[in-house]
C-alpha cells in the first residue's frame, strides 16, 4: 500500500549547505505538488510539476530553490546555501491527474536549518 | 484577493456540539471542491470531496454553493478527536488551498 513516500522524514542542515528532499508520488500517479508550512502558518503552495515539466511554480522563491521530476526517479526539492528562514515542514502531494481529483499527501519533511 | 479564504476560528466548542465552517472562493471556474484535516503538524489528510448536490459522511456534511462561490462543512455531536485544522481546497488549474479553520472540542 505505497502511498506518497517523502525522504528523509528529518533534514538538519547549517547555513550555507544544500538540501535535498525527495518524493515519490502514489503508484499511477503523474502530478505532483510541492508545499511548504512555516511554523504556526497554512501550507504555502510552491511549484506543481508533471513528468519532465513544471507546470506552474508562481510558489517558488525566485533564488536558491529549484524542483525537478525526471522521467525515471522521484521528484526533488533542492535548496541551495540554506538559510535560517528555510527552517520549515515540506509537503508532497500527488493525484492521478489534474485537479478534479483529490491530492494524497505524503509524511513531510522536516527541515532544520542550525 | 485571495482564491481561497476561511475564517482562521479558533472555534472551541464543547463536545456534542454541531460547528459549521464555510469558505468562500474566487474563480467561478473551479472545478472540485474537497475538505482535509491536518493534525499537530502531521500532513493533511482527505476529509471528504463537495459535490455539487452536498454529501454527507457519519457525522459529516459538506454543500457547495456554486452562485455564492462557497463551500461548507457541518460536523455535529462533536467529539474530541475532532480537533484539528481543516482545509478548505478548491481545484481549477491547479489546487489552492485556504488557510485553515482551527478546530478545538473541549471536554
Amino acid at each position: 500500500n505505497a502511498g506518497v513516500m517523502q525522504n528523509p522524514r528529518h533534514l538538519v542542515r547549517r547555513r550555507g549547505q544544500e538540501a535535498r528532499l525527495r518524493c515519490s508520488p502514489m503508484k499511477g500517479h503523474s502530478h505532483v505538488y510541492w508545499y511548504r508550512q512555516l511554523p504556526e502558518e497554512g501550507l504555502k503552495f510552491m511549484v506543481y510539476l508533471q513528468k519532465e515539466n513544471i507546470i506552474d511554480e508562481s510558489g517558488m522563491p525566485k533564488e536558491r530553490f529549484s524542483a525537478e521530476f525526471p522521467k525515471e526517479g522521484p521528484s526533488i526539492l533542492r535548496i541551495q546555501q540554506v538559510v535560517r528562514g528555510d527552517s520549515a515542514a515540506y509537503f508532497c502531494a500527488s493525484s492521478p491527474r489534474d485537479s478534479d481529483q483529490p491530492q494524497h499527501f505524503g509524511d513531510g519533511t522536516r527541515l532544520s536549518i542550525l | 484577493r485571495k482564491e481561497v479564504e476561511q475564517d482562521p476560528g479558533p472555534f472551541n466548542v464543547p463536545e456534542g456540539a454541531t460547528v459549521a465552517f464555510n469558505c468562500t472562493y474566487s474563480n467561478s471556474a473551479s472545478q472540485s471542491f474537497f475538505w482535509y484535516r491536518q493534525d499537530c503538524r502531521k500532513e493533511p489528510k482527505l476529509l471528504m470531496s463537495v459535490y455539487s448536490s452536498g454529501n454527507e459522511d457519519g457525522r459529516f456534511t459538506a454543500q457547495l454553493n456554486r452562485a455564492s462561490q462557497y463551500i461548507s462543512l457541518l460536523i455535529r455531536d462533536s467529539k474530541l478527536s475532532d480537533s484539528a485544522t481543516y482545509l478548505c481546497v478548491v481545484g481549477g488549474n491547479q489546487f489552492y488551498f485556504g488557510t485553515g479553520t482551527s478546530l478545538t472540542v473541549i471536554p
